[in-house]
This record gives structure tokens, C-alpha cells and sequence, in this order.
């Protein structure tokens, strides 16, 4: 299917263990981005990547990792999660004119 | 970095009736979106508009990019249509900075 999905959709885990979040999008558009959505806090962004093996740090990237080895990839790996990484994770992707579209998110819970 | 003030935070509708939904920046933006977050969680893009008038069905929404303000207007509203609604902008095209939105809620 055409657009951008995010695997998996749920996901629970322990503290301490190494999850990766999965993007995907069909559109070949340069531009991606990380969100994170947190009651209070609304989204804010994680990383970002301008094009493959190209990525920059948004406002909150402590904890994250990610790579882009392929345009239409862009995975992010939470090396040891905790507690306070548990959120809502959202893909998007950009598009000539700007507009971003978003992902359906993963909600992920790190107890 | 930009703000975004989003106002009303909450709003309870009956069907049918319309309603105005705001959004301020503290700075101009080259880039303004407005989202609808349904109740799965989805967040829908509604409208790309940087400044001027557009419409699609019963929304529509307007900029002035001058005096750095969004209006997103909602007519004849359905069940359907509650959720939370974001505006989002940003100046260099990276991050989008979202408000912390209007939710809205429409009974039957």
C-alpha cells in the first residue's frame, strides 16, 4: 500500500532492552522525522533525516538512535529504554511543497 | 523557538452546528498545517496552508500569514468529527511545532 506505515503498532517492554521502531514510506520523499507524543508535552520531535545516511537531532533525542541506509527506511532504536520513553512514537515524511504526513504511530510501553 | 497557542482547548458541540477553532503564532512560519488526531489515535491531515483560503467539504480554514494567525471552521459538525485538532508550523522546514490543540467533542 502507498504512504507510510510504522511496525509494530503496539509494543511492551522491559527496562533496560533495545527496541526498534520500524518506518516505512512509499512516496520516496527525502525528508523524515521522529516524533514523540506525550500528554502535556503534545509532539515533539526526536530526529530527523534530510535523505539516506543523512540524519540531525531534534529537541529530544537523548536515549534514541537512528540510521536511514535507504530512502524509504528510516528506523529508530531506543538502545536501553526506560520508563520515560514509554509514549506514542510517530512517523512522517515531507514532501516537496513542505506538507508533512504522519504515520498511524506506536504505542509503546517500557515497564 | 516559535509558540503556538491553540484556542479552544476544549469544545463540547451539539450535531449541526459550526464552530471556529484558532490558532496564533509568536513568530511567522513559511509552513502551517492543521491535523485532526481521531479517537484511534490518527492523525489526519486536513489542510497545508501557509496563508489564504481553503476548503474541502464542510471544513475549511484560513491564514493571515501577516498577522500570523489560522482559523480552522467546521460547519455543520458530525459525530465524526470529534478528536483533537493541532495546528502545526514551523520557519526552515525541519520540525513541525504543534499547539497543544482544541478538543473537540460533538453529541448526537
Amino acid at each position: 500500500d502507498a504512504g507510510i506505515t510504522q511496525s509494530p503498532r503496539y509494543k511492551i517492554t522491559e527496562t533496560g532492552r533495545q527496541v526498534t521502531l520500524m518506518c516505512h514510506q512509499t512516496w520516496s520523499h527525502s525528508y523524515m522525522f521522529w516524533y514523540r507524543q506525550d500528554l502535556g508535552h503534545g509532539l515533539r520531535l526526536i530526529y530527523y533525516s534530510a535523505a539516506a545516511d543523512i540524519t540531525d537531532k531534534g529537541e529530544v533525542p537523548d536515549g534514541y538512535v537512528v540510521s536511514r541506509s535507504k530512502t524509504e527506511n528510516f528506523p529508530l532504536t531506543l538502545e536501553s529504554a526506560t520508563r520515560s520513553q514509554t509514549s506514542v512514537y510517530f512517523c512522517a515524511s515531507r514532501d516537496t511543497i513542505n506538507e508533512q504526513y504522519f504515520g498511524p504511530g506506536t504505542r509503546l510501553t517500557v515497564t | 523557538g516559535i509558540q503556538v497557542e491553540q484556542s479552544p482547548p476544549d469544545l463540547i458541540l451539539q450535531e449541526g452546528a459550526n464552530s471556529t477553532l484558532r490558532c496564533n503564532f509568536s513568530d511567522s512560519v513559511n509552513n502551517l498545517q492543521w491535523f485532526h488526531q481521531n479517537p484511534w489515535g490518527q492523525l489526519i491531515n486536513l489542510f497545508y496552508i501557509p496563508s489564504g483560503t481553503k476548503q474541502n467539504g464542510r471544513l475549511s480554514a484560513t491564514t493571515v500569514a501577516t498577522e500570523r494567525y489560522s482559523l480552522l471552521y467546521i460547519s455543520s459538525s458530525q459525530t465524526t468529527d470529534s478528536g483533537v485538532y493541532f495546528c502545526a508550523g514551523n520557519q526552515a522546514g525541519t520540525a513541525l511545532i504543534f499547539g497543544k490543540g482544541t478538543t473537540l467533542s460533538v453529541s448526537s
